[in-house]
């Protein structure tokens, strides 16, 4: 099946600065969602994202289906971007989750 | 093995009729959350619990309810079931946040298909 790898497992950040996740597939895709998980568990909808770039506030993501990657960009972090990022992509029957990225924002 | 079991795979429900999804999860989490996939819609929010006997309000409530009487088993109940409810429901936990890592956050059942007819 589909596999799902996400990078980096793990991010630490000042206040402020920028960072940028990414998420690769093994094979096409034509469904994928990125969510945080806040730090009260709550996984939380981004952008659902199967193509082209989407913006909201200080974040934006960026899917290439042809190449399989999808990015997702943090702008002057916040503590509360603090939670664990996850990828969702497949296709309709057959979604995968990547392992997510632990985002830690220090102030 | 860590493992979050959804009771049912298939299911074939009459409009009108009261329907349960359970599940059980075994990892002793305290989160547990029931979200619905659609098609183009992607993941949405239904209902999630932090506790026994707590709930909290997701995105997409109406229509729902749900149980915790205790700590492993996390119920979805649809009242009257309408069509408008055919689709793939997914139940989730995870620990609170001072516990995740990397390798532990959150985990899905395989879901379950209903359809409402």
């Amino acid at each position: 099946g589909i596999q799902v790898e996400q990078s980096p497992p793990d991010l630490i950040l000042q206040e402020g600065a920028n960072s940028t996740l990414r998420c690769n597939f093994s094979d096409s895709v034509n469904n994928l969602q990125w969510f945080h998980q806040n730090p009260w568990g709550q996984l939380i909808n981004l952008f659902y994202i199967p193509s082209g770039t989407k913006q909201n506030g200080r974040l934006s993501a960026t899917t290439v289906a042809t190449e399989r990657y999808s990015l997702l960009y943090i702008s002057s972090s916040q503590t509360t971007d603090s939670g664990v990022y996850f990828c969702r992509g497949g296709s309709q029957g057959n979604l995968i989750f990547g392992k997510g990225t632990k985002l830690s924002v220090k102030p | 093995d860590v493992k979050v079991t959804q009771s049912s795979r298939y299911l074939v429900k009459r409009t009108g009729e009261k329907v349960f999804l359970e599940c059980v999860q075994d990892m002793d989490h305290e989160n547990m959350f029931w979200y619905r996939q659609d098609p183009g819609l992607g993941l949405r929010l239904i209902y999630f619990s932090y506790d026994v006997k707590m709930k909290e309000k997701g995105d997409i409530p109406e229509g729902y309810s749900v149980s915790r009487e205790k700590k492993e088993r996390f119920s979805l109940i649809l009242e009257s079931a309408s069509t408008n409810q055919t689709s793939m429901y997914l139940c989730a936990s995870s620990p609170p946040y001072s516990r995740l890592s990397s390798g532990n956050t959150i985990y899905f059942g395989e879901g379950s298909w209903l359809t409402v007819v």
